[in-house]
């Protein structure tokens, strides 16, 4: 069936860098996407997220870039810190499921090397 | 606001146990929804509410059951509990179900240990 998926299981940066963490996604239907971050112990943390009928959106040292032709969403982290340090999510919200239910890719771990 | 508040954190079970794992929100949110989490695998979800009074099924919903009679309370229950219910339980919320492009704050989380 369709779903969200990550190419990297794991990413490992020195701190200071910046990271790029990539999502495949393969339901067209598909017009909301989300970035989540995950701490060891707590629940999903929302990072930012963006409609379909955008290419790019920024926050606070993060960017979110929508790659619709070829379904692709990444999530770039400037300067990464120890703190961003987590397992990350995409998540997408697909329009033929009444857009009821977010569908999650596996998770990306960050590691962030002092 | 304390936002979504889950209960216990963690618990251990015996097969055939039952139990009832509590969500409470306080943002007045008309959406609520449980997924369970497990190693190497994204949140899936397993069920879901509108609003008071109204609940659905989601992707994996065998062997629990919900109910929503106020707008702040969702618990979720284990009938008779299965190893294979051994898992990391979230509850999450929106303020609408049909608010999409709003996203959902999740609780910390409810470790179950079947055995």
């Amino acid at each position: 069936g369709e779903s969200v998926g990550l190419h990297l299981p794991t990413l490992s940066v020195q701190e200071g860098d910046n990271s790029i963490i990539n999502c495949a996604y393969s339901n067209s239907a598909s017009d909301y996407f989300i970035w989540y971050k995950q701490e060891s112990g707590k629940g999903p943390q929302f990072i930012i997220d963006i409609r379909s009928n955008m290419d790019k959106r920024q926050g606070q040292r993060v960017t979110v870039l929508l790659n619709k032709t070829v379904k692709h969403l990444s999530l770039q982290i400037a300067a990464t810190q120890p703190g961003d340090s987590a397992v990350y999510f995409c998540a997408e919200t697909p329009r033929d499921t009444g857009r009821r239910a977010l569908t999650f890719g596996s998770g990306t771990r960050l590691q962030v090397q002092p | 606001n304390a936002g979504v508040t889950q209960t216990p954190k963690f618990q251990v079970l015996k097969t055939g146990q039952s139990m009832t794992l509590q969500c409470a929100q306080d943002m007045n949110h008309e959406y609520m929804s449980w997924y369970r989490q497990d190693p190497g695998m994204g949140l899936r979800l397993i069920h879901y509410s509108v609003g008071a009074g109204i609940t659905d099924q989601g992707e994996v919903p065998n062997g629990y059951n919900v109910s929503r009679s106020t707008t702040e309370d969702f618990p979720l229950r284990l009938l008779s509990a299965a190893p294979s219910q051994t898992s990391v339980y979230f509850c999450a919320s929106r303020i609408r179900a049909s608010s999409y492009n709003s996203p959902l704050h999740f609780g910390n989380g409810t470790r179950l240990t079947v055995t």
